[in-house]
């Protein structure tokens, strides 16, 4: 089955800075990576996602890279603010013709905003 | 529109206790997903449906977890007996039959077995 690896699992950025979260998977015939945002005590929430067919995509200030070949993609954050601090999950799966495969997720990057 | 809907937001019981987790998901969404999240970690996928039926429980214990969704809407997990590496949140999603379609999630059954 599909193994996904997250680093790092803490990153901690001055306010202001960038942050970058780097995700690899295992199961060449994933073609769908979203990453989630989950803050203490509340449930995952989407971000922003790519597929497989993309290289790149943005949305304000996040964006994402998807690098097929070497089987990583990664979460970049700019002009970070205090309300980004939380936990940061990247996720891959794959379709099958009649919808998506279940995710399967990296054990997430906890991301602390320094003021 | 009204998103994923779990209960009880909290259980806590003894080990061999048994215990179950309702989730209704977004009206239209075929697809429904249980999810166990240890304390540190990513959600780990217990099981798969799509409308009344199983995609995927590989990861399923089935010894002890079961899981099923009457009807192609509302879905139940029991755990009987349950242990203490059981604690957990566990989260219910769901999404459309479509190619990449998001998954949603409700806000989880924070489960202590003590």
């Amino acid at each position: 089955g599909e193994n996904v690896e997250q680093h790092p699992s803490t990153l901690s950025v001055q306010e202001g800075d960038s942050a970058v979260i780097k995700c690899t998977y295992s199961d060449s015939a994933s073609n769908y990576f979203p990453w989630y945002k989950q803050e203490l005590g509340k449930r995952p929430q989407l971000i922003i996602d790519i597929r497989s067919n993309v290289g790149e995509k943005k949305d304000q200030r996040i964006a994402v890279t998807l690098n097929k070949t070497a089987k990583h993609f990664s979460l970049h954050i700019t002009e970070t603010q205090p309300e980004d601090s939380a936990v940061y999950f990247c996720a891959a799966s794959k379709t099958s013709g009649g919808g998506a495969d279940g995710l399967t997720f990296g054990k997430g990057t906890h991301l602390i905003i320094q003021p | 529109e009204a998103g994923v809907a779990q209960s009880p937001r909290y259980k806590i019981i003894e080990k061999r206790q048994s215990v179950a987790f309702w989730c209704n998901p977004i009206s239209g969404h075929a697809t429904l997903y249980w999810y166990q999240q240890i304390l540190g970690q990513g959600p780990k996928l217990l099981i798969q449906f799509q409308n009344n039926g199983v995609v995927d429980d590989s990861q399923l214990p089935k010894d002890r977890f079961s899981a099923e969704r009457l009807k192609g809407v509302d879905s139940t997990l029991k755990i009987q007996p349950a242990k203490l590496e059981d604690s957990a949140v566990y989260l219910c999603a769901s999404s459309l039959v479509i190619d990449n379609s998001p998954l949603h999630f409700g806000n989880g059954t924070r489960l202590t077995v003590t």
